[in-house]
């Protein structure tokens, strides 16, 4: 069972900036999610973005997702504190589970 | 909106224990997950089931075992623990058929083997 890979695997930015994280893996997809994770909590999905789309927004959330290069990027637009968190992407293997990436931390400095 | 929620937030046990992580959904979600998180090996799968009475073998089944009786409650076994089942642990619960859908975790378990 394979895992995502994710980059970078800690990002610290200035508030009001953008933050970027890719996550690349290795298989055929249905779909790709992103989750999360405030320290010491359970993770939050975010999105979901599907195999035959491209690009989705949600609020300051930008997903997109390249099939032929099997990465994905999430993009936070106007940075604020309460960004700080772990963020994960997560794709099907097969139908029956999600493999998780190993997340990017993010650090939002006021 | 969907809750999940799990019996402890932090549990102390010690080696050789048989320990109990209850994890109850209220959204009648078919799949239930339950991962463990450990630093820089990210979330790896231990159990599911996608019905009541049912259940499959994840990554890491090794020194666990699962119940599902009833389709809102699935229970993680640790039917001996060690030490190096220190962890975090996450219940999580998704509708539909199979993992295609986005998941409801639970706040986590906090797991210290003595």
């Amino acid at each position: 069972s394979q895992q995502g890979e994710e980059d970078p695997q800690a990002l610290s930015i200035q508030e009001g900036e953008n933050a970027t994280m890719n996550c690349s893996y290795k298989t055929s997809i249905n779909n790709l999610q992103w989750y999360r994770q405030n320290s010491g909590r359970g993770l939050v999905h975010l999105i979901l973005i599907r195999s035959n789309e491209r690009e989705k927004h949600s609020g300051r959330l930008r997903v997109t997702l390249d099939t032929s290069k099997k990465s994905s990027s999430l993009l936070i637009t106007a940075s604020r504190a309460a960004d700080t968190a772990s963020y994960f992407c997560a794709f099907n293997e097969g139908a029956q589970k999600l493999v998780f990436g190993q997340g990017t931390r993010l650090t939002i400095n006021p | 909106d969907v809750k999940v929620t799990q019996s402890s937030r932090y549990l102390v046990k010690r080696t050789g224990e048989k320990v109990f992580l209850e994890c109850v959904q209220d959204m009648d979600h078919e799949n239930m997950f339950w991962y463990r998180q450990d630093p820089g090996l990210g979330l790896r799968l231990i159990y599911f089931s996608y019905d009541v009475k049912m259940k499959e073998k994840g990554d890491i089944p090794e020194g666990y075992s699962v119940s599902r009786e009833k389709k809102e409650r699935f229970s993680l076994i640790l039917e001996s623990a060690s030490t190096n089942q220190t962890s975090m642990y996450l219940c999580a619960s998704s509708f539909g058929r199979g993992a295609r859908n986005e998941q409801f975790f639970g706040p986590g378990t906090r797991l210290t083997v003595l």
